[in-house]
This record gives C-alpha cells, sequence and structure tokens, in this order.
C-alpha cells in the first residue's frame, strides 16, 4: 500500500466549477501535511499548508481529517489558471529527520 | 527572500557519460538540501538529502551520488550516466528543525541518449 495515495485523474472540469479532490495517508503518526502545484514540465510550488483545524486561502480550503487519515482540497470558482498537477505531502519523523513523502498527484484540467 | 538556483536548464548526454548538477540556496543559512528526481508522468523520488556539509542520506541506490561542499551547495553526479537516468531533477532546500516545506529549484530537464 501506498503510504500517501492520490486519485491520478485527470479530472475535467468547467470553468467556474467548484472541485475537490482527497489525498489519503496510511501513516498515522504524519506530522505535517501540504499541498503543491505542479504546472507542466515545472517545479512544484507550495500552494498551502493543511492545519488540523482547516484553512481557506481565497478560493483554496484545505481540510485534514486525522481521524479518517485524509486530506482534501476545495477549490471554488475554478479558472482555466488552476490547470494543473496536485501533489500532496505529508511529513513524518524517520531516521533522525522529517521526511517529506509525496503523493503521485492529482491533474485537473479547466476547460472553458 | 531566499532564492534556489539550479543549472543547467536542460542537458542531452550520451549513455555512459559523466553528469555533473549543481544547486545553490541564498538568502538562508544551514538549510536541509534534497534531490528529487521525476520520471515523466510519475511522483517524486527523493534521490540523496543533507542536513549539512559533508553530510549525505541516499535513499535509493544507484549509479548516482551527492556532495554537498559548501553549506548553501548541492552536486548531484554520475560516473557513467544509464538511459533509466533520464528525468526531471529537482533541488530542494528546506529550514533545518520541524516538519517544514520544501521549496525547490527550477529542475534539469535530464535525457540520456
Amino acid at each position: 500500500r501506498k503510504e500517501v495515495e492520490q486519485d491520478p485523474g485527470p479530472f475535467n472540469v468547467p470553468e467556474g466549477a467548484t472541485v475537490a479532490f482527497n489525498c489519503t495517508y496510511s501513516n498515522s503518526a504524519s506530522q505535517s501535511f501540504f499541498w503543491y502545484r505542479q504546472d507542466c514540465r515545472k517545479e512544484p510550488k507550495l500552494l498551502m499548508s493543511v492545519y488540523s483545524s482547516g484553512n481557506e486561502d481565497g478560493r483554496f480550503t484545505a481540510q485534514l481529517n486525522r481521524a479518517s487519515q485524509y486530506i482534501s482540497l476545495l477549490i471554488r470558482d475554478s479558472k482555466l489558471s488552476d490547470s494543473a498537477t496536485y501533489l500532496c505531502v505529508v511529513t513524518l519523523f524517520m531516521d533522525s529527520n522529517y521526511q517529506l513523502i509525496w503523493g503521485a498527484g492529482t491533474k485537473l484540467i479547466i476547460k472553458p | 527572500s531566499q532564492t534556489i538556483h539550479q543549472w543547467p536548464a536542460t542537458l542531452v548526454q550520451p549513455v555512459g557519460s559523466p553528469l555533473s548538477l549543481e544547486c545553490t540556496v541564498e538568502g538562508t543559512s544551514n538549510p536541509n538540501l534534497y534531490w528529487y528526481r521525476q520520471a515523466a508522468g510519475r511522483g517524486l523520488q527523493l534521490l540523496f538529502y543533507s542536513v549539512g556539509i559533508g553530510q549525505i542520506s541516499s535513499e535509493v541506490p544507484q549509479n548516482l551520488s551527492a556532495s554537498r561542499p559548501q553549506d548553501r551547495q548541492f552536486i548531484l553526479s554520475s560516473k557513467k550516466l544509464l538511459l533509466s537516468d533520464s528525468g526531471f531533477y529537482l533541488c530542494a532546500w528546506s529550514v533545518q528543525s520541524g516538519a517544514h516545506e520544501q521549496y525547490f529549484g527550477p529542475g534539469t530537464r535530464l535525457t540520456v541518449t
């Protein structure tokens, strides 16, 4: 079983719609959680951290459910520029260091 | 503010040739440094990480090596490239303590022919 799992998609969504995707993690000792965005042939860029109480940044809302071991990302009023691959990341403390465990990403395509 | 540089941006190398990719970070001291590889359409694979000068941890046994000759310099090398070494190589940094996010350089796209 993969440590961090994401639906690879692609999610094809019309512009203006709301889209949500989840990410599940297997290790209950995971400590921190992040969403990254990666455009085609570019480096991943931090989108937002995910806090236990949930957090919102403009059209983006991230939620953490520790009991069910998943995090979610909601995008409202989607724009063409939101088209990208969204990577879920969790951190674990192992081998005397914090390690980031990456999901393989969910591809989102916003259509006009 | 912190910035991270990688070069070259693209590279085409024949099988069996050597490799040297360089990564430098500005605007921070004593960062953790990371090398990742991303095959086409795949997720990120951690290759090496370093918590200080001369301290390298390898995650995946292979024909690649890494070195950290200075605090903010991280180098990825190979003596003889394989076809399977093709991919998108990303350097990243994070602050030393705690479960912190990582920040990536622009990457090097390597094609081994």
